[in-house]
């Protein structure tokens, strides 16, 4: 069971906008900023997103993320099939004094 | 752009201890807080544990606690994690990150993983 809420799906066309959320609380998302990474398969994960609406160089616009109180989410249009992966929200707990991450949503470009 | 390089994964049995190393270059190591983050076959990111740039600052995740230990050498620029009374349940990968100052725990850089198998 993960501190971090996400759907263990997400699915969308090619050229869609899709939407992954990450719901925590006031001791996690609701005091702290919120990171994205994304995982292909068989690789290792890669930042898309850090202090909650930031890019690393290198990651395309078309990722987005936004935090609301207790909440994140993390936006993709422009979808494309390189876009199939597994995605993370993660964030600093303060009660726990540890980073948690979500239990990961898989993206599917039907 | 960094680059972290993990080894010394394998499989070892019940009880015993391991030690996994990462090492760093192309990037300032020793201002960077470095994490490890695991991952089951078939299952999500499990943070490990992290260790804060100054080398003695170190958190760990409940699950791992007392069991395994993070050191660091910034003059090797190698990150460690020492595993200890290994269970079936530490199955995994096994990641080291970089996480950069005031990103707010953001790890930037990513080793490849090595796997550690304690068969049940």
């Amino acid at each position: 069971q993960s501190v971090l809420t996400q759907p263990p799906s997400a699915s969308g066309t090619p050229g869609q906008r899709v939407t992954i959320s990450c719901s925590g609380s006031s001791s996690n998302i609701g005091s702290e900023t919120v990171n994205w990474y994304h995982q292909l398969p068989g690789t290792a994960p890669k930042l898309l997103v850090y202090g909650n609406n930031q890019r690393p160089s290198g990651v395309p616009d078309r990722f987005s993320g936004s935090k609301s109180a207790t909440s994140a989410s993390l936006a993709i249009s422009g979808l494309q099939s390189a876009d199939e992966a597994d995605y993370y929200c993660s964030t600093w707990d303060r009660s726990l004094n540890a980073v948690v991450f979500g239990g990961g949503t898989k993206l599917t470009v039907l | 752009q960094g680059q972290l390089v993990e080894s010394g994964g394998g499989v070892v049995q019940p009880g015993t201890s391991l030690r996994l190393s990462c090492a760093a270059s192309g990037f300032r190591f020793r201002t960077y807080a470095m994490h490890w983050v695991r991952q089951p076959p078939g299952k999500g990111l499990e943070w490990v544990g992290f260790m804060w740039s100054d080398g003695h600052t170190v958190y760990y995740a409940d699950s791992v606690k007392g069991r395994f230990t993070i050191s660091r050498d910034n003059s090797k620029s190698t990150l460690y994690l020492q595993m200890n009374s290994l269970r079936a349940e530490d199955t995994a990968v096994y990641y080291c990150g970089g996480d950069p100052p005031s990103s707010g725990y953001a790890l930037y850089i990513w080793g490849q993983g090595t796997t550690v198998t304690v068969p049940s």
